[in-house]
Formats: C-alpha cells, structure tokens, sequence
C-alpha cells in the first residue's frame, strides 16, 4: 500500500531560521516524490519534485531511500514561507498522487 | 502557465437533491482529471481519476453511483453529488494534467465548498 506520512501537523519557526518539514513513505516499488504548497487563500500547487533536483524559492528535498523519507528544508525561513506544505507520492505507472496530511508551517517574524 | 477552473465556488443545497461540479483546463487540453475531497484541518483524499472518454477510476469506498464523473471532453470534467445528505458537506477539488506535454504535474483548481442543508 502506498502511503505518505507527515509527522508534525504545525511547524512554528522563526524569520531566518532553518525550517526542516519531515515527510516518510512507505512504497514497495521506486516512487516519485512531490512537494506541493498551498498558501494562504490560494490553490495547491507543485513546490518540488525529487527527480528534478532542483531548488525552488530556496527549498530543496533529498529522497532517501534507505529511510524513506523525503524531506523539505531550506536554511533560512522567510515571512512568504508561511503556508500549508503536502508531501505526495507516485507509484508506479499510476497518475495518482497520495497525500500525506500536511504541515501548516508558520514564520515567525 | 496552465490553469482549472472549477464552477461554482460554493454552493449550498437542500438534503435529497444532486449537485453538479464543473471543472475546465483552460489553455490545456486533459485526457485526465482527479477528484478530491478535503475534510476541515485534514489532508486531500482522492475520490476518482476520471478519464476522457471513458469511466471514471473510483477509489476504495467511494461509491460511484452517488458521486458521478463525467469527463466528455479534453477540457472539461463533472462530478454531480447526487441525492446529497449533510454528510456530503465538505471541500471538493479538481486537478489535471496537461496531455500534450505528458508532464508529470497536475494543476488544481480552486475548490468547490459545498454545503448541504
């Protein structure tokens, strides 16, 4: 079964400080990992995904696989940061995403 | 970039009646939309994974013969609620991905609440 687990329902940190959102999978085959975002009074949309390797607004994800995890971080937190954070899973040649519960992440001026 | 739509925003209806929800890709074309449901303070839940042309994929649990999809064109997906009870209240998002590029993405519209009284 697939299934996405984010551990910390709210994350409070302050301006400038490393932010680290936890995301664990479990999934027997090679998924894709996602991160989406959803601030405030928008829609969700796509921050990052693992395949790309890339960093978007300063915050970059590692897939490990030995501890299935897939976590966000980013050095230094900024205001604008502050947002609902979804991890997702693909698996396989499905199309579907799995969500995990999200973590409202909160900047603290 | 690409952009859903969903109609209506909200929409609140009476106990026993069917609601339907519209949602459109706007500059891109969607052989496949989703459906999901969100729960006050709780994550998305995929209800189905409609398919242009063909039946709706529904998830375990979600009944088909209450939540309609109807996916008739490249741009355009339904999900009609039908003889709706309060338990049905809840937030109902769309998204899809964009066919021709075979991207991976999936763009989401903005919502639909809907409330059942």
């Amino acid at each position: 079964a697939q299934r996405v687990t984010q551990p910390e329902k709210l994350l409070s940190v302050f301006k400038g400080a490393p932010v680290e959102l936890k995301c664990n999978y479990s999934y027997s085959g090679s998924p894709e990992l996602f991160w989406y975002v959803q601030y405030s009074r928008q829609r969700l949309q796509l921050l990052l995904r693992h395949i790309s390797r890339e960093s978007i607004k300063g915050f970059t994800a590692d897939l490990n696989k030995g501890e299935t995890s897939f976590h966000l971080k980013k050095p230094f937190a900024q205001e604008e940061d502050s947002a609902m954070y979804y991890c997702a899973l693909q698996g396989g040649g499905a199309q579907k995403l799995v969500f995990g519960q999200g973590t409202r992440l909160t900047i603290n001026p | 970039g690409a952009v859903v739509s969903q109609h209506p925003s909200r929409v609140i209806c009476k106990s026993g009646t069917s609601v339907k929800i519209e949602c459109r890709s706007l500059d891109f074309q969607a052989t496949t939309m989703f459906w999901y449901r969100q729960f006050p303070k709780q994550s998305l839940m995929l209800m189905a994974t409609s398919n242009e042309g063909s039946k709706a994929t529904y998830e375990q649990g979600v009944e088909k013969d209450k939540f309609l999809i109807n996916h008739a064109s490249l741009t355009l997906s339904t999900l009609t609620v039908t003889s709706a009870h309060p338990e049905d209240s809840s937030f109902y998002i769309c998204s899809a991905r964009d066919s021709r590029t075979g991207r991976y993405e999936q763009y989401f519209g903005p919502g639909t609440r809907l409330t059942v009284t």
